[in-house]
């Protein structure tokens, strides 16, 4: 099984600030025949169920603003939240659907410093 | 609009089952598989099983392989996901979220399943 690994658990940022989220697979969920990251970012808010932002690593979601970007590939990924705004706090997950069972990192508990 | 609406929420005793349902609405149901993810209090996501709303095969986590089954029922498009052998360990919110086709783009509100004596 893949496992998920966040840094950090907890971050606090200035709102206008940037924030950054990584997470690292334990293996490799680049997949070779169509060069693309089996990687998803979640961003769930309290009491609400999880929000896709962004897939394939790097696509954003649509309607999702565009201040949230994601990087990396084969094992390091990146969430960035260029210009933290209030209603970005939240905990935000990545996810592996690279192979069953698809599996989410402990998440990432963002707030306004 | 795509809508996942799932049933209410429950209390169990230890050792009894329970059977969620998900109810959508706004997309062909069988074009898209379905995933069931269940939260713990305060805890993070846990990834349970995938069924395939057009045959209704299923793949489980093993951690629940023989007790969990998933279905679904074409004709309302609704999805179910029943656990049996219920311990207090299984007390979660309980989220039916749609593949599209891998990620998940449209989630159910969750239904909390609570097990105590």
């Amino acid at each position: 099984d893949i496992v998920m690994t966040q840094s950090p658990d907890s971050l606090a940022v200035s709102l206008g600030e940037r924030a950054t989220i990584n997470c690292k697979s334990s293996q490799s969920i680049l997949y070779s025949s169509n060069n693309e990251n089996y990687l998803a970012w979640y961003q769930q808010k309290l009491g609400q169920p999880p929000k896709l932002l962004i897939y394939w690593a790097s696509t954003r979601e649509s309607g999702v603003p565009d201040r949230f970007s994601g990087s990396g590939s084969g094992t390091d990924f990146t969430l960035t939240i260029s210009s933290l705004q209030a209603e970005d706090v939240a905990v935000y997950y990545c996810q592996q659907y690279y192979s069953t069972p698809h599996s989410f990192g402990q998440g990432t508990k963002l707030e306004i410093k | 609009q795509v809508q996942l609406v799932q049933s209410g929420a429950e209390v169990k005793k230890p050792g009894a089952s329970v059977k969620v349902s998900c109810k959508t609405s706004g997309y062909t149901f069988i074009n898209y598989y379905m995933h069931w993810v269940r939260q713990a209090p305060g805890q993070g996501l846990e990834w349970m099983g995938i069924i395939n709303p057009s045959g209704g095969s299923t793949t489980y986590a093993q951690k629940f392989e023989g007790r969990v089954i998933m279905t679904r029922d074409t004709s309302t498009s609704t999805l179910y996901m029943e656990l049996s052998s219920l311990r207090s360990e299984d007390t979660a919110v309980y989220y039916c979220a749609r593949a599209r086709p891998n990620y998940y783009d449209f989630w159910g509100q969750g239904t909390l399943v609570t097990v105590s004596s």
